[in-house]
């Protein structure tokens, strides 16, 4: 089946260590994203990328990095840089349109929640 | 980027028609006003997308007036399972998704 496919579900980590969280897609998506979300709030966007080999900072981009080598592979290290890194991960990929042509929907995966202990 | 305002939060009851309003006060020409549904823990859903007059699908149907600085997703019917955060989005150039805070909706029975 096609999708987008986040792991682990469930992610511990340390102080001070950096973590990479895995987000995977078959849809042939050229756009893939990610989001950061805290309880009861909205979506932040972290990063994202329209192409391989091609990504830019959103809102919130400090302490965090990511990797585009592949279309379908767009990993997301948070590092020890994050200090408040304590939340729900979320990953999207839609296919990307060039400005002017008609948008398409964003699939997103489950997510991530993260942990710091 | 098209900044989005909507309220934070909405309560309705089983069997009614929900309207959850929506304003872009700066929306570009070639910008689409998009919904999403996002229920605790999971990932949001598309629920419908527009560029101006009126969507429908067997979801929820959007209105955008003439001038398209606002947007209403109209939901019939409310049933308990619509309990969640209903996100309306403007995709900028790019198509780089910015939501918003959202609109908390909680049906009763």
């Amino acid at each position: 089946d096609g999708g987008i496919t986040q792991s682990p579900k469930y992610l511990f980590r340390k102080e001070g260590q950096n973590v990479t969280l895995s987000c995977e897609q078959n849809l042939n998506h050229d756009a893939m994203y990610w989001y950061r979300q805290d309880p009861g709030q909205g979506l932040r966007l972290i990063y994202y990328s329209q192409i391989v080999n091609d990504f830019q900072k959103g809102d919130i981009a400090e302490g965090y990095s990511v990797s585009r080598e592949k279309k379908e592979s767009f990993p997301l290290t948070v590092t020890s840089a994050q200090k408040n890194p304590t939340a729900f991960y979320l990953c999207a990929s839609s296919l990307h349109k060039l400005r002017g042509d008609r948008y398409t929907e964003a699939f997103f995966g489950q997510g991530t929640r993260l942990t710091v202990v | 980027l098209a900044k989005t305002t909507q309220p934070i939060s909405m309560d309705s009851y089983e069997g009614q028609e929900v309207n959850i309003t929506c304003s872009h006060n700066n929306i570009a020409t070639n910008d689409y006003i998009t919904w999403y549904q996002q229920f605790p823990s999971q990932g949001p859903r598309f629920i419908i997308q527009g560029y101006k007059t009126k969507v429908t699908n067997e979801v929820a149907s959007l209105f955008i007036p003439a001038d398209r600085k606002s947007s209403t997703l109209s939901l019939p019917r409310v049933s308990l399972s619509d309990t969640a955060v209903y996100y309306c989005l403007v995709v900028a150039a790019g198509n780089m998704l910015t939501f918003g805070g959202g609109t908390r909706l909680m049906v009763k029975p």
